[in-house]
């Protein structure tokens, strides 16, 4: 069974300080989606990272996939409040059937 | 920009009831899955969907659930006879060609047994 541990489970921080992150797991992924959901509302793509050792950007988020694709992770510079929000990882299962197996989630509020 | 939506928003129902979850997918998806999150929990697998056929289900994914494309644009999980631990944001997602794991979600139903 393919599982994935996010970390930290919640956080809270100062606007303009930076964050990480993580997504762990002991298996391989085909691919890791990063998403953010907000309350009552489905889970919004933010960015799908495939190959191992790929790196995204998205404005002030940075998401890696680690070199074994058995691990990503997020990094938000200069957090904004409105970067408040709870935020998934979910990996591609191996099968090719499209499965994702998601996080438990990280809840970061960014206070003024 | 193309979404997915999910009627209805809310749906509230007797323990032992049928209900059908509707879902319209981006139109050019090929690919259709269902996903639940039971409060405080997870976001969970349900089932994949392609080409008229579940691709995976999970171990939720028991008897008492199914799905159907009845047409070319919606797709619908029901649950024969609902059960108390059935209640849960049921979320569906689709993909395209630009891979199967790159799902677009709806909004969610958010479904209540009594």
């Amino acid at each position: 069974t393919q599982l994935l541990e996010q970390s930290p489970q919640f956080l809270s921080i100062q606007e303009g300080e930076n964050l990480t992150v993580y997504c762990n797991s002991s298996s391989v992924f085909s691919s890791l989606q990063w998403y953010r959901q907000e309350p009552g509302e489905g889970p919004v793509l933010l960015v799908t990272v495939v190959t191992g050792g790929e790196v995204k950007k998205l404005k002030r988020l940075t998401f890696q996939f680690g070199d074994a694709r058995k691990d990503s992770s997020l990094h938000i510079t200069a957090a904004q409040p409105g970067d408040t929000g709870l935020y998934l990882c979910a990996g591609g299962s191996s099968g090719n059937t499209g499965k994702l197996i998601f996080g438990q989630g990280t809840t970061l509020q960014v206070k003024p | 920009e193309p979404e997915v939506t999910q009627t209805p928003s809310h749906q509230v129902t007797q323990m032992g009831q049928e209900v059908i979850l509707r879902c319209v997918p981006i139109s050019n998806h090929l690919y259709f899955y269902w996903y639940r999150q039971i409060l405080g929990q997870k976001v969970e697998f349900l089932v994949s969907f392609y080409n008229n056929e579940i691709s995976e289900k999970s171990e939720i994914f028991d008897d008492q659930f199914s799905v159907e494309r009845p047409d070319g644009s919606n797709f619908t999980l029901k649950i024969r006879s609902t059960k108390l631990e059935d209640s849960a944001m049921y979320f569906c997602a689709s993909s395209g060609t630009s891979g199967r794991a790159r799902q677009f979600f709806g909004p969610g139903t958010r479904l209540t047994v009594l």
